[in-house]
């Protein structure tokens, strides 16, 4: 069974520009939750979509959104990008129960220069 | 406010022996607890959860311990082993804010052969 993918693994942009950033998750999972890794720190919760609506958002600018497409795959937008942008971003999905956890993609490394 | 805290950033034990991860948290509105690993380049990995009405759960050498009076918990591996080598994170997790896991800052695990 494939796991949760993420793409691209690496992306590298330019302050005041906008990055798109791409999750597919598991099969059967319709929930998809973003988080936002810097470096040396804890995971911080960005977004939850379950069945293509978002449900729940973290303390982040109205300039981080995205959506879930009917096939339950997501899509992160950050626009006006920051050098504080730079981080590891990591999509998760689950069944929506708390204590199964979530199962996380390998991120995607975006650098904003 | 930072809910959740690991104020260890690092561990180094032997092989064999236990070793013990410990986390605080200052909500006392989590309803879940949860240990992730986290491997280098690679996504956090679920490990093991535990109830806020439960003070232990058991899962082969993991064992995850609530301490609900000290909002304390820790997750005991025995015995170590070296591929435990690892950054572990401590989450938590609300009903009243679902889709949302607040994460420590996480340890790292050094298990020496």
């Amino acid at each position: 069974e494939a796991g949760v993918t993420q793409s691209p693994t690496h992306l590298i942009k330019t302050r005041g520009q906008q990055a798109t950033l791409r999750c597919s998750p598991i099969s059967g999972h319709t929930s998809v939750y973003w988080y936002q890794q810097a470096l040396g720190l804890g995971l911080q919760f960005l977004l939850w979509y379950d069945e293509g609506e978002e449900r729940n958002r973290g303390n982040f600018p109205p300039r981080f959104s995205g959506r879930q497409f009917p096939n339950y795959s997501s899509e992160l937008n950050v626009n006006a990008l920051e050098l504080e942008d730079s981080a590891l971003y990591l999509c998760a999905s689950s069944l929506v129960r708390e204590e199964y956890g979530y199962t996380f993609g390998s991120g995607t490394r975006l650098t904003v220069v | 406010d930072q809910q959740v805290k690991q104020n260890s950033p690092s561990l180094s034990v032997q092989e064999g022996r236990i070793s013990i991860l410990n986390c605080d948290y200052t909500n006392s509105m989590f309803d879940y607890f949860l240990w992730y690993k986290k491997y280098p380049a690679e996504g956090p990995t679920f490990l093991i959860s535990i109830s806020s009405i439960k003070d232990k759960n058991e899962d082969g050498r993991f064992t995850v311990f609530l301490n609900k009076s000290a909002k304390h918990l820790s997750l005991h591996i025995v015995p170590s082993q070296p591929g435990d080598s690892a950054v572990y994170f401590c989450a938590a997790s609300s009903r009243t804010n679902a889709g949302k896991s607040t994460f420590g800052d996480g340890t790292t695990l050094t298990v020496k052969p």
